[in-house]
């Protein structure tokens, strides 16, 4: 059974860096027929995709948040992590890693991670 | 960049009730469109796929409909375990997502 997991260093302070890192186990990370994305959920509000990347290193960045998503894939680790820069309280929220499937040239999230909050605070 | 619009936000039903849910795209996504159920404190949970397409042992009672820029996804009988929030999200972009605003079906 496919298995993700957040896991963060905890609260961050405002203009840091966010990082995560979601580590997936019970299948590898590389696949031609799955991606791995950053999902995020504010307090009380709704989802918000972040990012996604595929094992070959190819990444996607939300429009909004473009200039400030870093994602990165660590194949040795079965790992994938995000980096956001210039964090402010409106990027406090839960983060999910998630694994992306296809169908046809679309695609869903099938496995999620538990999710972690991220607050930003002084 | 494609918009979501789902509606209602929220929604008042009694088990037993059919349910449905609207969401609209801001263009043509044709049937690339995902349901997912959120209950409180947990991950997102696919439903549907593909606009219509019932995800591995997701209960019948659950269907999809729509093309192009409106889809449904309707609960035939509500069940006490269904009253949680419902989100759709288009992947006409894929791999860039975009999410609906989320609808709350709560117990009247």
């Amino acid at each position: 059974q496919l298995q993700l997991q957040e896991s963060g260093p905890g609260p961050v302070k405002p203009s840091e860096t966010l990082s995560l890192t979601c580590t997936v186990s019970g299948g590898s990370i590389i696949s031609s027929t799955y991606y791995w994305g950053w999902i995020r959920q504010p307090p009380g509000k709704g989802l918000e995709w972040v990012g996604s990347i595929f094992y070959s290193g190819s990444t996607y960045s939300n429009p909004s948040l473009k200039s400030r998503v870093t994602i990165s894939v660590d194949t040795s680790k079965n790992q994938f992590s995000l980096k956001l820069s210039s964090v402010t309280a409106a990027d406090t929220a839960v983060y999910y890693c998630a694994r992306a499937g296809y169908y046809g040239s679309g695609s869903y999230f099938d496995y999620w991670g538990q999710g972690t909050l991220v607050t930003v605070s002084s | 960049d494609i918009q979501m619009t789902q509606s209602p936000s929220s929604l008042s039903a009694s088990v037993g009730d059919r349910v449905t849910i609207t969401c609209r795209a801001s263009q043509s996504i044709t049937n690339y469109l995902n349901w997912y159920q959120q209950k409180p404190g947990k991950a997102p949970k696919l439903l549907i796929y593909a606009a219509f397409s019932l995800e591995t042992a997701v209960p019948s009672r659950f269907s999809g409909s729509g093309s192009g820029t409106d889809f449904t996804l309707t609960i035939s009988s509500l069940q006490p375990e269904d009253f949680a929030t419902y989100y759709c999200q288009q992947s006409y972009s894929s791999p860039l997502l975009t999410f609906g605003g989320g609808t709350k079906v709560e117990i009247k």
